[in-house]
């Protein structure tokens, strides 16, 4: 089935600075990659998602970039700021049987220092 | 709006006992699905489901079992409990079976077992 690794596992930021997050996937046949946004005790939510037949997408200080060649994608926040501080999952889509799953990245705890 | 439902929020069983984890969302959703999430693991897919009576296994189903008589419903059944349980479940759903559309997730089940 489909493997999807994420780097960093955490990451510490300086509010103003960007961070990135970068993940790999291993099915060339995904073709949907969204990533979520985990706050403390919650459950998590869509900040963003790309289709392979984009190369980047923006939503003010979030980016997605997909490199299908080399079957990479990152997350990219601008300008941080304390709220963005949670922990952040890549995903990606297959379908190696038959029916669509979400396969997931270990997730990255992002922390913005104030 | 309610979306995805979970209950109970958290659980503690002893090693044997049987449970139910509750999961009810209110959009009309085709696609359903069980996740848990361990340390460093990120999000493990445990059973799906793309329509009402149809269901099927994903990444880590042993030990688990699942039903969908409406669409409405998708419950989680521990069969045993063991303390390899230990973990936070979430349910999620999404519109669409190719699980091309955002996936919304309820709140979580952090369950103990001793």
């Amino acid at each position: 089935g489909e493997n999807v690794e994420q780097h960093p596992s955490t990451l510490s930021v300086q509010e103003g600075d960007s961070a990135v997050i970068k993940c790999t996937y291993s099915d060339s046949a995904s073709n949907y990659f969204p990533w979520y946004k985990q706050e403390l005790g919650k459950g998590p939510q869509l900040i963003i998602d790309i289709r392979s037949n984009v190369g980047e997408k923006k939503d003010q200080r979030i980016a997605v970039t997909l490199n299908k060649t080399a079957k990479h994608f990152s997350l990219h926040i601008t300008e941080t700021q304390p709220e963005d501080s949670a922990v952040y999952f890549c995903a990606a889509s297959s379908a190696p049987s038959g029916d669509y799953k979400l396969s997931f990245g270990a997730g990255t705890t992002v922390t913005v220092r104030a | 709006n309610a979306g995805v439902t979970q209950t109970p929020k958290f659980q503690v069983l002893k090693t044997g006992q049987s449970m139910t984890l509750q999961c009810a969302q209110d959009m009309n959703h085709e696609y359903m699905s069980w996740y848990r999430q361990d340390p460093g693991m990120g999000l493990r897919l445990i059973h799906y489901s793309v329509g009402a009576g149809i269901t099927d296994q994903g990444e880590v189903p042993n030990g688990y079992n699942v039903s969908r008589s409406t669409t409405e419903d998708f419950p989680l059944r521990l069969l045993s409990a063991a303390p390899s349980q230990t973990s936070v479940y979430f349910c999620a759903s999404s519109y669409s079976r190719t699980v091309d559309t955002e996936a919304f997730f309820g709140q979580g089940t952090r369950l103990t077992v001793v």
